[in-house]
């Protein structure tokens, strides 16, 4: 039982580079989650999905597209990467909805924008 | 605004008991959620609170007052694997958590 698979683990990019992280969960979860965690700062949410087909966009979405084509995986698009969005990635899911706050967390994906 | 508070780092020995304290103001309120978080690695969750009093869980324990928007979680008998970052976590009226910045322990021997 993988639980939240997230691929790459690390990633370098130079500014204006395009890429995708891709997470995949086994454990028949609805909720899947994009967060962003940095220095000094709480997790981020930069796009979430409450579904097969669905996204909705989080507290820090701007230069970040996403898709759920499968319930089982959650892409993360960077279309054009800036140094801002040096950070590491964590792909999260959930249960819905009586425990949506409790989230399984994937690896996390460590991204740098140079 | 929705804030989390939480004091950036706290150190403690093995052995001992330490309290992680944090207070929130969000919009609604729909549980209090702690994450222990060792480093590189990802966050798991420990517990959840949605009414008032303390949740024990073996040596880990999580309470919450939501009159006073505070909520501790205590960490009893220390272990050196205790060393990690303990997130709070607060749930808005929308489902959405609001994080606080995480309490990094250090155990001492």
């Amino acid at each position: 039982n993988a639980g939240v698979t997230q691929t790459p683990k690390f990633r370098v990019l130079k500014t204006g580079q395009s890429m995708t992280l891709l997470c995949a969960q086994d454990m028949n979860h609805e909720y899947m989650y994009w967060y962003r965690q940095d220095p000094g700062m709480g997790l981020r949410l930069i796009h979430y999905s409450v579904g097969e087909g669905t996204t909705a966009k989080g507290e820090v979405p701007d230069g970040y597209n996403v898709s759920r084509l499968k319930k089982q995986n959650f892409l993360l698009g960077l279309e054009s990467a800036a140094p801002s969005q040096t950070s590491v990635y964590f792909c999260a899911s959930s249960y819905s909805p009586e425990r949506v706050g409790e989230l399984f967390f994937g690896e996390g994906s460590r991204l740098t924008v140079l | 605004g929705q804030n989390i508070d939480q004091p950036t780092e706290m150190t403690a020995t093995e052995g001992a008991i330490v309290q992680i304290n944090c207070t929130y103001q969000t919009s609604g309120f729909n549980g209090l959620f702690w994450y222990q978080q060792h480093a590189g690695e990802a966050p798991t969750f420990l517990s959840y609170n949605v009414l008032d009093g303390l949740e024990e869980k073996g040596r880990f324990s999580s309470f919450l007052s939501r009159s006073k928007g505070y909520s501790y979680l205590l960490l009893k008998e220390l272990q050196m694997k205790d060393s990690a970052s303990y997130l709070c976590a607060a749930m808005d009226s929308n489902y959405q958590l609001i994080w606080g910045a995480g309490t990094k322990l250090i155990i001492k021997p």
